[in-house]
């Protein structure tokens, strides 16, 4: 069966330290793969998105995400986190026009 | 360009009660059109999807329902709410699946 797994349900980070979120996985194919944020009370908002070529893609507000094929991941990074970056933040994987699955989140915190 | 409205902003609605939450997009033709329910460190659960007018493919037999009256118009309804129903909705849509989704801003429905 096709899943999303995000292995890490709340992290914390300093600000200004880097941060990477992890997200895997499992389709028979080379799916679509996004990262969505979402703020307390609010909507999702798209990052970033893969569906093909360079398989390290750039995204909204200074992340960036790399695609991996042999470890079946696609990794949310930003080398220096502000405060306003705490939020969930979801993976999500499709293939063709099949309905997006998501990841259940990881929720990161900023400190100062 | 295109938007997404989504209403009512938050709900509280009595065990056994109706309920009606309403999803429109501007700005595009033959979206296709989805329903998720959030429930706290659950992630997102489709529950429905359409991909016309007239067409719903359901994701979680419950006793909610969903229906596509007009092309860009998607209605979530329930007959009789149960407490389980509590959580956030959220519509969304989509033009090709490689593109990603756009989210409305979601509904919060306290089942009480």
């Amino acid at each position: 069966a096709q899943s999303v797994t995000q292995p890490d349900i709340h992290i914390t980070v300093s600000e200004g330290a880097s941060l990477e979120l992890r997200c895997n996985y499992s389709y028979g194919a080379t799916p679509y793969l996004f990262w969505y944020v979402q703020s307390p009370g609010q909507g999702l908002q798209l990052l970033l998105k893969y569906f093909s070529g360079d398989t390290l893609v750039q995204g909204i507000k200074g992340f960036e995400a790399e695609f991996k094929r042999s470890q079946s991941s696609f990794n949310l990074r930003k080398p220096s986190v502000h405060w306003s970056d705490a939020a969930e933040y979801f993976c999500a994987v499709g293939v063709g026009n099949t309905p997006l699955v998501f990841g259940k989140g990881t929720r990161l915190s900023v400190i100062a | 360009s295109q938007t997404i409205h989504q209403w009512p902003a938050t709900l509280v609605q009595p065990v056994g009660s109706p309920l009606s939450l309403e999803c429109t997009v501007e700005g595009t033709s033959n979206p296709n059109l989805y329903w998720y329910r959030q429930a706290a460190g659950r992630g997102l659960q489709l529950l429905f999807y359409s991909v016309g007018i007239g067409q719903i493919s359901s994701e979680v037999p419950q006793n909610l329902s969903a229906s596509r009256p007009q092309d860009r118009q998607f209605i979530l309804s329930s007959k009789k709410l149960l407490l389980s129903d509590s959580g956030f909705y959220l519509c969304a849509w989509s033009v090709e699946g490689r593109y990603g989704y756009t989210f409305g801003s979601g509904t919060r429905l306290t089942v009480v």
